[in-house]
């Protein structure tokens, strides 16, 4: 049974930064690329940053670009999410998901939250 | 960018009767690259269709999808009580991947 579990949500101050982590089980991750999808308030569900299996293929909404940085440990079946200079617009809930060729998300964790506000 | 319009934001439907809600693209969707979720309010989404029609292991076969270019429908047939929930449409033909910004499908 495939699962994801995020964690490292929290409140941050804009500006601030943090990173968030989400733990798979039940597939062989190796074999997938792997999504991070935000829903907020201002935008709805956004499709922000995906990583392939070898991380030589990553995406990033330009939303996002050059403040947030995706990596995987393919060993400890981990995918990350490193999220700087955090802005309130940033604001929502962030799923980790699987994604057979990063294109569409077959499995979604339960979301971690992320409040960013002074 | 394809920017996503569902119609229509809500739909008011009795259980047993058929939905049909509709996903335009603001640009033709190549191969049919088009997936449908569904959201209950609290959990994540769930994937119900990918490639336009085609349905994950484990999805019920009420659950439909059509359309092709710029026009996308899923149907959902004879609707059970659990079927009441958001469903978004997403695009991965171009980058950036984008969603529609849904339609509420609740009960009469």
């Amino acid at each position: 049974q495939v699962q994801l579990v995020e964690s490292g949500g929290g409140l941050v101050k804009p500006g601030g930064s943090l990173r968030l982590s989400c733990a798979a089980s039940g597939f062989s991750f190796s074999d997938f690329y792997m999504t991070w999808i935000r829903q907020t308030p201002g935008k709805g569900l956004e499709w922000i940053s995906h990583i392939s299996y070898g991380t030589n293929k990553i995406y990033y909404a330009d939303s996002v670009k050059g403040r947030f940085t995706i990596s995987r440990d393919n060993a400890k079946s981990s995918l990350f999410l490193q999220m700087n200079s955090l802005r309130v617009e940033d604001t929502g809930v962030y799923y980790c998901a699987r994604d057979r060729y990063g294109e569409y998300a077959d499995s979604w964790g339960q979301g971690t939250f992320v409040t960013v506000s002074s | 960018e394809i920017v996503l319009t569902q119609s229509p934001v809500t739909l008011s439907l009795s259980p047993g009767e058929t939905a049909t809600l509709s996903c335009g693209a603001s640009q033709s969707v190549s191969s049919g690259y088009l997936a449908w979720y569904q959201q209950k309010p609290g959990l994540a989404p769930r994937l119900l269709i990918y490639d336009s029609f085609r349905r994950p292991t484990g999805i019920p076969d009420r659950f439909s999808g059509s359309g092709s270019g710029t026009d996308f429908t899923l149907t959902i047939s004879r609707l059970e009580p659990e079927d009441f929930a958001v469903y978004y449409c997403q695009q991965y033909s171009n980058s950036p991947y984008t969603f529609g910004q849904g339609t509420k499908l609740e009960i009469k």
